[in-house]
C-alpha cells in the first residue's frame, strides 16, 4: 500500500495568514491526488483533485501543486470558515490511502 | 443537486454482518460515469477506504477487508449498498458513501462528493 504522510500534523494560524501543508508518499503518485477537508462532525468535502484543479464552488484562495511524492495545499488569507482537518488521498493505486490529517487551528 | 444519504443500523453484535445502503438522489446510479464507494473513519481517527463499485457491477475492493466486504448497485431504488461480514469492535466507524467522477485529463476516476455518513458501533 502506498502510504501518504502529511506534515504538520496540527497548525495554529490567523485569520488573513497564508498556509501551507504537506503530503508526501511513499511512491510516486504522478498527479492522482485530492485534498479533503472536514469540519467536526461533518463529512469530508472535496477541494482539489489531480493535485491542483479546483472543485466547482470551491473559493480561489485554495491551491494546490506538486506531482511524484510530493505535495502541497496552500491556503492564502484564511478566513474564519477555514478552520477545520485537511486530508490528502491518492488514487493512483489500489487501496486508495489517506494521509493522517492535518489540523488547523485558530490561534 | 446531488445528494447522497447513508442508513441502516446504528449497532451491531459481534460476528454478525453490517449491513448499509447509501440513497442517491439527483443522478442515476445507471452510469458508467461514476463509480460508488464506501470510506469509513473510526472514531478520533483517520480515513480508511473500503471499496467501490460501478454499475454494470465492477467492484474494486481493499484487500485488507476483501474477504468479508460485499458492494452491490440497486438501480431500481438507485442505492449502493455495503455488506461487512463477521463484525468486530474494530469495525467501529462512522461510514460515508462518495461519488467518483470520470477525470479526462488523467483518464481516471476521482471523489467529489461525499454523504453525511453514519455511525456503526458494534458492541454486544
Amino acid at each position: 500500500d502506498i502510504q501518504m504522510t502529511q506534515s504538520p500534523s496540527s497548525l495554529s494560524a490567523s485569520v488573513g495568514d497564508r498556509v501551507t501543508i504537506t503530503c508526501r508518499a511513499s511512491q510516486a503518485i504522478s498527479h492522482y491526488l485530492v485534498w479533503l477537508q472536514q469540519k467536526p462532525g461533518k463529512a469530508p468535502k472535496s477541494l482539489i483533485y489531480a493535485t491542483s484543479n479546483l472543485q466547482s464552488g470551491v473559493p480561489s484562495r485554495f491551491s494546490g501543486s506538486g506531482s511524484g511524492t510530493d505535495f502541497t495545499l496552500t491556503i492564502r488569507s484564511l478566513q474564519p470558515e477555514d478552520f477545520a482537518t485537511y486530508y490528502c488521498q491518492q488514487y493512483n493505486s489500489y487501496p486508495y490511502t489517506f494521509g493522517q490529517g492535518t489540523k488547523l487551528e485558530i490561534k | 443537486q446531488l445528494q447522497l444519504q447513508e442508513s441502516g443500523p446504528g449497532l451491531v453484535k459481534p460476528s454478525e454482518t453490517l449491513s448499509l445502503t447509501c440513497t442517491v438522489s439527483g443522478v442515476s446510479v445507471s452510469s458508467y460515469s461514476h463509480y460508488w464507494g464506501w470510506i469509513r473513519q473510526p472514531p478520533g481517527r483517520g480515513l480508511e477506504w473500503i471499496g467501490k463499485i460501478q454499475y454494470g457491477g465492477t467492484t474494486f475492493y481493499n484487500p485488507s477487508l476483501k474477504s468479508r466486504v460485499t458492494m452491490s448497485i440497486d438501480t431500481s431504488e438507485n442505492e449502493i449498498s455495503l455488506k461487512l461480514s463477521s463484525v468486530t469492535a474494530a469495525d467501529t466507524a462512522e461510514y460515508y458513501c462518495a461519488r467518483q467522477s470520470f477525470d479526462g485529463t488523467l483518464a481516471t476516476f476521482y471523489f467529489d462528493h461525499w454523504g453525511q455518513g453514519t455511525l456503526v458501533t458494534v458492541s454486544p
